[in-house]
């Protein structure tokens, strides 16, 4: 059964810093990996798509990173600012065929001005 | 180009009644799944519709039961609702025939309380 975990569960910064918020899985057999924002009482925003062959994507200030056999993921966000704190997602497909997604329970992000 | 769209937003309902949540998915996309998120927690799979009929199922019971029209829009519907059915309920849309990457696309979400 796959497992996703997201670590830390919170994270609180000062505006402009670069972080870095992670996600494990415990089967590396998925089809593509996505990150998602999430603001309070919201639906989801997807930010990245790395599909299994891919090694890492890019859209503006978000970089995520992907190695499939050690089942880890990274979001790194340069030059953090008050409107990305949010609730960021992160889930994996497994490859089934179905596009069924299995989350993890979110890292919280604060960015203070 | 009008992105994933349920209703209602918001909806409260008292233990045993039955409740239906609609979904319309993103244009040109024709597999909505439906995924449930508990308070503080990911969502969790519920179920998952492609052309018309139920493909695969998440750990659910029988009280979950939904329905895909032929215009690809989806309806959740839950009988016999209990408290712990409190949470969001979000619509995802995905597939079509043109460049598939497999990237599922959600809506706002249906807050259902169960009082």
């Amino acid at each position: 059964k796959q497992e996703v975990t997201q670590i830390p569960a919170a994270l609180s910064v000062p505006e402009g810093e670069n972080l870095v918020l992670n996600c494990s899985f415990t089967d590396s057999a998925i089809y593509n990996l996505q990150w998602f924002r999430q603001d309070p009482g919201k639906g989801l925003t997807s930010l990245l798509l790395i599909q299994s062959s891919q090694r890492e994507q890019t859209s503006g200030r978000l970089n995520a990173s992907l190695d499939k056999s050690s089942g880890r993921s990274t979001l790194y966000i340069a030059a953090s600012q008050p409107g990305d704190s949010a609730t960021y997602l992160c889930a994996v497909n497994m490859n089934t065929g179905f596009q069924k997604l299995v989350f993890g329970t979110g890292t919280r992000l604060l960015v203070s001005p | 180009d009008a992105g994933v769209t349920q209703s209602p937003t918001h909806l409260i309902k008292t233990r045993g009644q039955q409740v239906t949540l609609r979904c319309s998915p993103k244009s040109g996309h024709d597999t909505v799944s439906w995924y449930q998120q508990a308070l503080g927690q990911g969502p969790q799979f519920i179920f998952q519709y492609y052309e018309e009929e139920e493909r695969q199922r998440g750990n659910f019971p029988d009280r979950f039961s939904g329905h895909q029209f032929p215009n690809y829009s989806s309806e959740l519907n839950v009988n016999a609702l209990l408290l712990g059915d409190s949470a969001l309920y979000l619509c995802a849309s995905s597939g079509g025939s043109l460049s598939n990457t497999g990237e599922l696309f959600f809506g706002e979400g249906s807050r259902l309380t169960v009082l």
